[in-house]
């Protein structure tokens, strides 16, 4: 079946460090990838997307490439900040309505 | 900028007991959803809902769970008889379109409790 996995965290990394946060997939076909955040006490939130092959979604200095000879789709900051500690999922839909997650990684960026 | 709503943040019930969560989709989005999280396991895919009808569900949405859009604003939830492992994070989404790139913009949750 389709579905995600994402490295373990938590992260924890100093502030204006790089990040990355892996994500692979599996699918039976092609689908549109996804990352969403979650900050503290808050609902999910959608960080980035990239919906066909060597697509590159961005914002808020994030960016990740959807890569379909390695079914990757990992997050990358080039300097982090406090404000980022959250959690990260990943995430796909193949078709019809239901994204499915990874599991979610907690990152923690220290001062 | 208009957001997903939904009430109560923390539900504590008895098993066997029936709960409602309850839901304010984005104004003028047409589609809903419903997902939960086990206490660390994945946020999982529960129940979409478009013009009235159940438009996909998964296999954990099952004779205990329902979904209504009772009027015009509120999208709930409802679950007959809770079990122990109903304990979760349930998140309500809302989205413009249907199609498979469409931003689904989710509520901050509602955790339940099931004794």
């Amino acid at each position: 079946g389709n579905s995600v996995t994402q490295m373990e965290g938590p992260v924890t990394l100093s502030e204006e460090a790089f990040l990355t946060i892996n994500c692979t997939y599996t699918a039976t076909g092609y689908p549109s990838l996804f990352w969403y955040v979650q900050y503290p006490g808050e609902g999910l939130q959608l960080l980035l997307k990239a919906t066909k092959a060597d697509d590159k979604g961005s914002n808020k200095g994030f960016e990740a490439t959807y890569r379909k000879e390695t079914t990757s789709f990992h997050l990358e900051k080039g300097s982090v900040q406090v404000s980022d500690s959250a959690v990260y999922f990943c995430a796909l839909i193949l078709s019809g309505y239901a994204l499915n997650f990874g599991k979610g990684t907690s990152l923690l960026v220290t001062p | 900028e208009p957001e997903v709503t939904q009430t109560p943040s923390h539900q504590v019930t008895q098993m066997g007991q029936e709960v409602i969560l309850r839901c304010v989709p984005i104004s003028n989005h047409l589609y809903f959803y419903w997902y939960r999280q086990i206490l660390g396991q994945k946020v999982e895919f529960l129940v979409s809902f478009y013009n009235n009808e159940i438009s996909e569900k998964s296999e954990i949405f099952d004779d205990q769970f329902s979904v209504e859009r009772p009027d015009g604003s509120n999208f709930t939830l409802k679950i007959r008889s809770t079990k122990l492992e109903d304990s979760a994070m349930y998140f309500c989404a809302s989205s413009e379109g249907g199609v498979s790139q469409e931003t689904q913009y989710f509520g901050p949750g509602t955790r339940l409790l099931v004794l």
